[in-house]
């Protein structure tokens, strides 16, 4: 058990244009998700918490009205970057913790964003 | 600000060598620490650790945890090439969203 999965899993855009990310905790049940981003040969940088019902907990320096959270069910959530630009292409990951309040998350397979 | 720092930052071992790796870190409302394993894409979960002192294994990798010093260590014995890949520390803060800082990572790379 245990799976989160992501889609797409691989997307190219043009400048300018919005991108959705979705992101399902496939045979659990998550309050919480979690969106980071991954540039080559770095860690996860966390760029948001996502919590069902209530509106997104963003780090700083994450502009909250350029990656729109939603998260609109217990096994969905959503990331949308608007007017996307080459600086956001990225590898995004999100994770999900069960509503048991374990603190092990379970990653998504990651969607790898190219803007040109 | 909560820091959490991994090192060495790469490795290079041969199959069969024992390796560690450590992970410090200054957090200001700690709860647990995670190890997770990062071949091509997502994260896998290897070990949670709360208490001090209290190794955790699993086959050939173990972790212990030491909250005075603040720090935790991931030993892999008998190393194979499928042990290469990043491996990451992550430090959960203990929020209701229980959010996690993660280390740069350690990169093992196991020659045959």
């Amino acid at each position: 058990g245990a799976v989160v999965s992501q889609h797409p899993s691989w997307v190219i855009c043009k400048s300018g244009t919005s991108v959705k990310i979705e992101c399902r905790s496939l045979d659990f049940q998550a309050t919480t998700m979690f969106w980071y981003r991954q540039f080559p040969k770095q860690s996860l940088m966390l760029m948001a918490t996502s919590n069902e019902g209530s509106k997104a907990t963003y780090e700083q320096g994450v502009e909250k009205d350029k990656f729109l959270i939603n998260h609109a069910s217990l096994t969905l959530s959503t990331l949308t970057v608007t007017s996307a630009h080459p600086e956001d292409s990225s590898f995004y990951i999100c994770s999900a913790s069960r509503t048991s309040g374990s603190d092990e998350q379970y990653f998504g397979p990651g969607t790898r964003l190219t803007v040109t | 600000e909560d820091k959490v720092v991994q090192s060495p930052l790469s490795l290079v071992v041969h199959e069969g060598d024992t390796v560690t790796l450590n992970c410090s870190y200054e957090v200001t409302n700690f709860r647990s620490l995670l190890w997770y394993k990062q071949e091509k894409k997502a994260p896998t979960f290897l070990f949670m650790l709360t208490s001090s002192g209290i190794e955790k294994k699993s086959g050939r990798l173990s972790s212990i945890l030491d909250k005075k010093e603040l720090f935790s260590i991931l030993n892999i014995t008998a190393t194979q090439t499928g042990d290469s890949a990043v491996y990451l520390c992550a430090v959960v803060l203990n929020t209701n969203a229980g959010k996690s800082t993660f280390g740069d990572g350690t990169t093992l790379t196991v020659k045959p």
